[in-house]
């Protein structure tokens, strides 16, 4: 079935270093692919999409790029902020109406 | 625009009791759905409806009821709680969602979340 799968969490960094979150899904046909960011008591905000192959989604310095060939969609920023610390999630939606999200990745960005 | 609203934000309830989670949004989204966000498992999609009168199920819908009757609101209701539903439960709507992914609007709007400890 349909399904997401990122890196177990929780990443830690220093500000200004380089992230990577892996997300990689299983899926029928050209699904839709999120990050949803989860900041700590909220709900969560959309940070980027793509909806298809080789598309690239960016925001506030996050890239992703829907990789077909690999069925991944790697989260990354190259200098974070403490302001960063966040949950992560990645989420598809394939043909119809179910999303389905990832476990959420929880980033901790030390000064 | 408030957006998506969730009422409440905390409640504790008995074994056996029963309740009903509010949710409601004034962006016209005709989709709006129900998640439950549990410790290592992220979100779970439990309901959702694609406009006023229709609604269908989730991954996890056993212990739960829903109904859409206006454009608005979208409640969900717990009819016996247990405790495997401790959970916080998050609202989510966006504009209409068509059938191919990338074609109409599908980017979820989120609530703020009610946490919910059944004892």
């Amino acid at each position: 079935g349909d399904s997401v799968t990122q890196m177990e969490g929780p990443v830690t960094l220093s500000e200004e270093a380089f992230l990577t979150i892996n997300c990689t899904y299983t899926a029928t046909g050209y699904p839709s692919l999120f990050w949803y960011v989860q900041y700590p008591g909220e709900g969560l905000q959309l940070l980027l999409k793509a909806t298809k192959a080789d598309d690239k989604g960016s925001n506030k310095g996050f890239e992703a790029t829907y990789r077909k060939e690999t069925t991944s969609f790697h989260l990354e920023k190259g200098s974070v902020q403490v302001s960063d610390s966040a949950v992560y999630f990645c989420a598809l939606r394939p043909w119809g109406n179910k999303f389905y999200f990832g476990s959420g990745t929880k980033l901790n960005v030390k000064p | 625009n408030a957006g998506v609203t969730q009422t409440p934000k905390f409640q504790v309830l008995k074994t056996g009791q029963s309740m009903t989670l509010q949710c409601a949004q004034d962006m016209n989204h005709e989709y709006m759905s129900w998640y439950r966000q549990d410790p290592g498992m992220g979100l779970r999609l439990i309901h959702y409806s694609v406009g006023a009168g229709i609604t269908d199920q989730g991954e996890v819908p056993n212990g739960y009821n829903v109904s859409r009757s206006t454009t608005e609101d979208f409640p969900l209701r717990l009819l016996s709680a247990a405790p495997s539903q401790t959970s916080v439960y998050f609202c989510a709507s966006s504009y209409s969602i068509d059938l191919g992914p990338g074609q109409g609007s599908d980017t979820q709007y989120f609530g703020p979340g009610t946490r919910l400890t059944v004892l």
